[in-house]
């Protein structure tokens, strides 16, 4: 079956835009997570989904940082101002339920220029 | 706090030698383990994982992993290395909130001819 889907692959960006990465989740997948992996602080949660409610924000860095899932499926992680520190590769992963094994998609490499 | 400690960051292994990559964790109750592997310019696949049971865990590739309790480990394993396991490979463990991973800092392998 189809895994989990993000997009763009690649995105590149001046410093002060706003961009919008994408994931689509395995069917039927309930629960999605977003992470962030960067050389100076490998793997970081960022933010989990149940549904379309977001029970956990903490890894969110900032402010500039906020994510919304529709009809329990897609999900949309926006992150506004970019700085040159938000560069990194946004992994999204999907999973039936809390605590269950979690499929990551190939990521979004961003750069901020 | 819930931790994954990979004490190596880089290692180098001939081809046909035997592997083990090592992982501490941090954690009040019975963790949920995972192994997951990263080639170059992928996202991160699923090696195994340990819920419950027989501490003794078999993946997909030829790995096994074995939880001991404890030492607070679940080290990887393969008997013998092949050029195509050249990667980078995590262990994370579920934290306690949401189901969120939790990662080591990763150790790259190299496999020399």
């Amino acid at each position: 079956g189809a895994g989990v889907s993000q997009s763009p692959s690649n995105k590149v960006t001046e410093k002060g835009k706003d961009v919008e990465l994408r994931c689509d989740p395995i069917s039927g997948h309930t629960a999605l997570y977003w992470y962030r992996q960067s050389l100076g602080q490998g793997l970081e949660f960022l933010i989990y989904f149940q549904g379309n409610s977001a029970p956990d924000k903490s890894g969110l860095p900032s402010d500039r940082f906020s994510a919304e899932r529709t009809g329990g499926s897609v999900s949309t992680l926006t992150i506004q101002r970019t700085q040159q520190e938000d560069s990194a590769v946004y992994l999204c992963a999907s999973s039936r339920g809390m605590v269950e094994t979690q499929y990551f998609g190939p990521g979004t490499r961003l750069l901020v220029l | 706090a819930q931790s994954v400690t990979q004490p190596d960051i880089h290692i180098t292994v001939s081809e046909g030698a035997s592997l083990e990559l090592r992982c501490n964790y941090s954690y009040g109750a019975t963790p949920y383990l995972f192994w997951y592997v990263q080639s170059p310019g992928q996202g991160l696949q699923l090696l195994l994982k340990y819920f419950s049971g027989d501490t003794l865990v078999q993946g997909i590739k030829g790995f096994e992993a074995e939880f001991k309790r404890s030492q607070s480990s679940f080290n990887l394993r393969k008997p013998s290395v092949h050029w195509s396991d050249a990667a980078e490979y995590f262990c994370a463990v579920v934290g306690n909130q949401g189901g969120k991973l939790i990662f080591g800092q990763g150790t790259e392998l190299s496999v020399k001819p």
